[in-house]
């Protein structure tokens, strides 16, 4: 069965710093995605990620997909209230698109 | 532009009563369908998933079930609902991969 774990599970912080969260996996996929979801919403799409080693740029996030394309990465700068929400990983096995699998989420809150 | 319905937007239900969700996509042909549940702030649980019409997977054993009577119509329903039923339940339509979801059904069984 693969899984995609996702760390830390919350994470609260000042406005202005960085912060990192990362989505594991021991198995392989062919694509990994992410997306922010704000409370009582649906999850919205931030990123593709497809092939190994690439990193991608959205303003002040930085997501990377790792070599053996098990893992990612999301890097935010300069956090602002606006990033506050639930950040989950996707990931699309090697085999199917029809089945994605989601990481349980890391809960981020950026205090003013 | 593809948009994706889901209605209704929050339900209260007593144990024992019926549901049925309904999820309608606009845009697309022939989507993948994604039915999920969602506890408090984490991860999604798919329920069931459908590639076509009346081509349903289900992921979890349970007292729900999914029809697709029509290609862009999506619904989930139960014959007796149990306090565990209560949560978040979003539907999406995805390709390659990449998932869209609808705005989520609220529902509270009492």
């Amino acid at each position: 069965t693969q899984l995609l774990e996702q760390s830390p599970q919350f994470l609260s912080i000042q406005e202005g710093e960085n912060l990192t969260v990362y989505c594991n996996s021991s198995s392989v996929f062919s694509s990994l995605q992410w997306y922010r979801q704000e409370p009582g919403e649906g999850p919205v799409l931030l990123v593709t990620v497809v092939t190994g080693g690439e990193v991608k740029k959205l303003k002040r996030l930085t997501f990377q997909f790792g070599d053996a394309r098990k893992d990612s990465s999301l890097h935010i700068t300069a956090a602002q209230p606006g990033d506050t929400g639930l950040y989950l990983c996707a990931g699309a096995p090697k085999t199917s698109y029809d089945k994605v699998i989601f990481g349980p989420g890391t809960s981020l809150s950026v205090i003013p | 532009s593809q948009t994706i319905h889901q209605w209704p937007a929050t339900l209260v239900q007593p144990v024992g009563s019926p549901l049925s969700l309904e999820c309608t996509v606009e845009g697309t042909s022939n989507p993948n369908l994604y039915w999920y549940r969602q506890a408090a702030g984490r991860g999604l649980q798919l329920l069931f998933y459908s590639i076509g019409i009346d081509q349903i997977s289900s992921e979890v054993p349970q007292n729900l079930s999914a029809s697709r009577p029509q290609d862009r119509q999506f619904i989930l329903s139960s014959k007796k609902l149990l306090l565990s039923d209560s949560g978040f339940y979003l539907c999406a339509w995805s390709w390659q991969g990449e998932q869209y979801f609808g705005p989520g059904t609220r529902l509270t069984v009492t």
